[in-house]
């Protein structure tokens, strides 16, 4: 069975600094990699995902992902993050064959960005 | 309009009795999915259904039930509430047409069983 490790609960940054949420799962067979964001009070949606080709993934608010798959990793990170950013970012994967379109979920890293 | 809803968004019951949590959905998606998030532990599948006469168990069903009545409703039911059943619950849907591979939530509801 796959699994998510999240191993960061908070994360705590100022404004206009670099952040970098970890993310490693293990996974017997390919998977699918996705962030999903929960900002306060809502449901969760889809930050960005990598299923193929360049193993590097960008959002749309400057927040990109690397897959490394001799770590098992799936980093997200900024370069210069907003109070906006504030939220609980999840890691998740998906098995390539099987399972059905089943996301397995991490426990979630909360990001606090100060002033 | 929003394209997943969820009724009711905050309920508090009592422990041993019987609630519904339903959901909607104007996406057209096929799939359909119910989790529960506790502080700490993330989001686990409770049920999921991949059409109307597919209904699956995922890692934690027991406790729950589920009836997908329609393509576009999914109600998840607790016959007998208890307080660690205390959680905030989220519906979602995916499309297979589109590779399943997106899954788009609802705004949850939070249930507080005493």
């Amino acid at each position: 069975a796959q699994s998510v490790t999240q191993l960061d609960s908070q994360v705590p940054v100022f404004e206009e600094a670099p952040v970098e949420l970890r993310c490693n799962y293990s996974s017997s067979v390919s998977v699918y990699l996705f962030w999903y964001v929960q900002y306060p009070n809502q449901g969760l949606q889809l930050l960005l995902k990598y299923l193929s080709g360049s193993t590097l993934v960008e959002s749309i608010n400057g927040f990109e992902a690397e897959f490394n798959k001799s770590q098992t990793s799936f980093h997200l990170r900024k370069p210069s993050v907003h109070i906006s950013d504030t939220a609980e970012y999840f890691c998740a994967v998906r098995l390539l064959t099987g399972g059905g379109n089943k996301l397995t979920f991490g426990t979630g890293t909360q990001l606090k960005v100060e002033l | 309009d929003a394209d997943v809803t969820q009724t009711p968004r905050n309920r508090i019951t009592k422990t041993g009795k019987r609630i519904m949590l339903e959901c909607s959905q104007t996406k057209g998606h096929d799939r359909m999915y119910w989790y529960r998030q506790d502080p700490g532990l993330g989001l686990r599948l409770i049920y999921y259904s991949f059409d109307v006469k597919d209904i699956n168990k995922g890692e934690i069903s027991d406790g729950y039930s589920v009836s997908r009545q329609a393509q576009a409703k999914f109600s998840l039911s607790l016959e007998s509430a208890i307080p660690n059943q205390t959680a905030l619950y989220f519906c979602a849907t995916s499309d297979f047409r589109l590779g399943g591979n997106e899954q788009f939530f609802g705004p949850g509801t939070r249930l507080t069983v005493l």
